[in-house]
């Protein structure tokens, strides 16, 4: 089957740390992205993995192993403004069609 | 470079009606994918046209359709609707949107159905 899963709600401080997991059944795709949708917003790109291994854009860096058929997208030195739900998304060889896993919630606190 | 558009932002219609939404692309942007959004199945591939042409579609009934012009704008209709139709919609534009994986959705518009 073609599916991403992704845990639901989680919640931190300003200043630290989240990981976003994001495990996948499927074979065939281009590759791993991550977007970023704020309250009544529209969904933003934020990092893409084509290959396996991390890719760092400032404060946010995101890692695939296909082989493990999983990603993560690492949020550092948390700010208020990263309150927003965090899908990740694969494209699928063969059509053109993103498939979003469920999304994350990432409530941060002062 | 103006983003995604999307119109009208906001609509409300009722049961057995039917509904067209716009998406306007980004200048140069000639793929646009539509999606649903709802908080119990998160967003959903609908269709996704090219140069005139739907090449993807999503698993919807075909009471959803779509269609884009020439210019790239693009529109989808619903018809007979339904309250489970009540959503987010959301298009998505990018270049040619093959390999590549960066699209760039507009604000949505949200349609409810009493």
């Amino acid at each position: 089957g073609q599916s991403l899963e992704q845990p639901s709600e989680v919640t931190a401080v300003e200043g630290a740390i989240v990981q976003i997991n994001c495990t996948y059944q499927t074979s065939g795709f281009y590759g791993l992205s991550w977007y970023q949708q704020h309250d009544g917003g529209a969904p933003t790109f934020l990092s893409y993995n084509a290959l396996d291994g991390l890719e760092e854009t400032g404060r946010f860096s995101s890692f695939l192993s296909r082989s493990d058929s999983y990603g993560y997208l690492l949020l550092q030195e948390l700010q208020m403004k990263d309150s927003a739900s965090y899908f990740c998304a694969v494209k699928y060889y063969g059509n053109n069609r993103l498939a979003f896993g469920k999304g994350n919630q990432v409530v941060v606190i002062p | 470079k103006a983003g995604v558009t999307q119109t009208p932002r906001y609509l409300i219609k009722t049961r057995g009606q039917q509904v067209t939404l716009s998406c306007s692309p980004i200048s140069g942007h000639r793929s646009v994918s539509w999606y649903q959004q709802t908080p119990g199945q998160g967003l959903q591939f609908l269709f996704e046209y090219f140069s005139e042409t739907q090449r993807n579609k999503g698993n919807f009934p075909g009471r959803f359709s779509g269609r884009q012009f020439s210019n790239s704008r693009s529109e989808m209709n619903v018809s007979t609707l339904e309250l489970g139709d009540s959503a987010l919609y959301l298009c998505a534009s990018s270049f040619t949107g093959l390999s590549g994986y960066e699209q760039y959705f507009g604000p949505g518009t949200r349609l409810t159905v009493t």
